[in-house]
């Protein structure tokens, strides 16, 4: 069964430009959910899409939006980018709706903003 | 807002010993916690997950126990070995999502 696939694993960007990232969940998964990583706040909470609903949301400007599709991928666009956007950005997903079930993640995509 | 604390936040122990990582939160409403594993520039891999009901899980030379009322859980690695090295992350999932702590940044000495 394969993993959490995120795509791509890289990228570099100018500030004020836009980018996407994309994420395929475990096949099954209902729920994605978005994380940015970086050294000095840790891991922290972006959005989670369930059933092509968003249904939490952390505390991030709008820049950061997200959706998924009918297949359960899920999308997260970054507009207006800027240097301290530069993170990792990780992807979970989970099997059900229910909040009681194991997160898996992807690989992550590193994401340079120059 | 749930809050999540990891000490130590670093550890560096000869092959062999027995270690034990440290988690507290401050909202006990959760409804499971999970013990991942990240190593340099990867994701994280699930270790283990206890729901909230259960005091502890294990796999293999990893023990978790989880005190809810208390707002902490335990992670022991026995036997540590030089591949255990890497950082130690511990998620709470409550109404908000997962909350993570800061981790605990493993080195076993060879």
């Amino acid at each position: 069964k394969a993993g959490v696939t995120q795509t791509p694993r890289y990228l570099i960007k100018t500030r004020g430009q836009q980018v996407t990232l994309s994420c395929s969940p475990i096949s099954g998964h209902r729920s994605v959910s978005w994380y940015q990583q970086t050294p000095g706040q840790g891991l922290q909470f972006l959005f989670e899409y369930f059933s092509e609903t968003q249904r939490n949301k952390g505390n991030f400007p709008g820049r950061f939006s997200g959706r998924q599709f009918s297949n359960s991928r899920s999308e997260m666009n970054v507009s207006t980018l800027e240097l301290g956007d530069s993170a990792l950005y990780l992807c979970a997903s989970s099997q059900t709706g229910t909040r009681n079930t194991e997160a898996f993640f992807g690989q992550g995509t590193r994401l340079t903003v120059v | 807002k749930q809050e999540v604390t990891q000490i130590p936040a670093a550890l560096s122990v000869p092959e062999g010993e027995n270690l034990v990582l440290n988690c507290s939160f401050t909202d006990s409403a959760i409804y499971n916690l999970q013990w991942f594993r990240q190593d340099p520039g990867k994701g994280l891999t699930s270790l283990l997950l206890i729901q909230s009901s259960q005091r502890e899980q294990t796999s293999g030379r990893l023990n978790a126990s989880l005190d809810k009322s208390s707002g902490r859980s335990t992670l022991y690695i026995a036997a540590s070995q030089p591949g255990d090295s890497a950082t130690y992350l511990c998620a709470v999932n409550g109404a908000d999502g997962l909350t993570f702590g800061k981790g605990t940044h493993l080195i076993i000495q060879p």
